[in-house]
């Protein structure tokens, strides 16, 4: 299993300002994946973020919005840039060991921007 | 392209059986996932298929048919703390086999009632 946390856990953020969160995994993991859950709604993947490798954005969302980075195997930031109200969302870190067919989800990131 | 269809929402009585269908259309299936979703909470794994056939697992069972692209999960002796979201996911291989990412469906509503 994967053991998966995330900072921080909600914020109260500005029109135009950019957040980054972190999401940190309690073992080394190659595939790690960035997904967006609006009020009501089911998850969204955003991007998949394998390190040593430049991340792979879905269609709808880019890297000038959506910054990535994965320096190692158990951490990776993901920025929203330039917010606006409808960047309001749980934003979800996900991680696949590989091996096993289970992906492992962090607790979240409830974002609200005024 | 990649579709994957649940009900929005399914009501049902405690002790009761119930079934959530999801039907789903993708370019490079590896695999189908059901996670549960509590409010406010993260999903958590709940089966997986990728050859035919029903997988059981305690009061949960899931099942799933390739050739129709059909999957069903199946829940028995219904308690109240079953009420949640369920959420459908199927693993994509991704262009080149390069990604193990989970497109989710739109997610079920199910409400226990007593």
């Amino acid at each position: 299993s994967a053991v998966i946390s995330q900072k921080p856990s909600r914020d109260i953020c500005q029109r135009g300002t950019s957040l980054t969160i972190q999401c940190q995994v309690d073992s080394q993991v190659t595939m790690m994946f960035w997904y967006r859950q609006q009020p009501g709604q089911s998850l969204t993947l955003i991007a998949t973020a394998n390190q040593g490798s430049e991340a792979t954005y879905e269609s709808g969302f880019v890297i000038d919005k959506f910054p990535i980075s994965r320096p190692n195997l158990t951490f990776s930031t993901l920025t929203v840039s330039n917010m606006s109200p409808e960047d309001s969302s749980i934003y979800l870190c996900s991680v696949d060991p590989g091996g096993i067919n289970e992906q492992f989800f962090g607790p979240g990131t409830r974002l609200t921007v005024l | 392209g990649q579709n994957i269809d649940q009900p929005t929402e399914m009501t049902a009585t405690e002790g009761a059986i119930v079934q959530i269908n999801c039907t789903y259309q993708t370019s490079g299936f590896n695999g189908l996932f059901w996670y549960q979703q509590h409010a406010g909470e993260a999903p958590t794994f709940l089966s997986y298929n990728v050859l035919d056939g029903l997988e059981e697992k305690g009061r949960f069972s899931s099942f799933l048919s390739r050739s129709k692209g059909y999957s069903y999960l199946l829940l028995k002796e219904l308690q109240m703390k079953d009420s949640a979201s369920y959420l459908c996911a199927v693993r994509d291989w991704g262009y080149g086999g390069a990604t193990n990412k989970l497109i989710f469906g739109t997610g079920t509503l199910l409400a226990v009632q007593p």
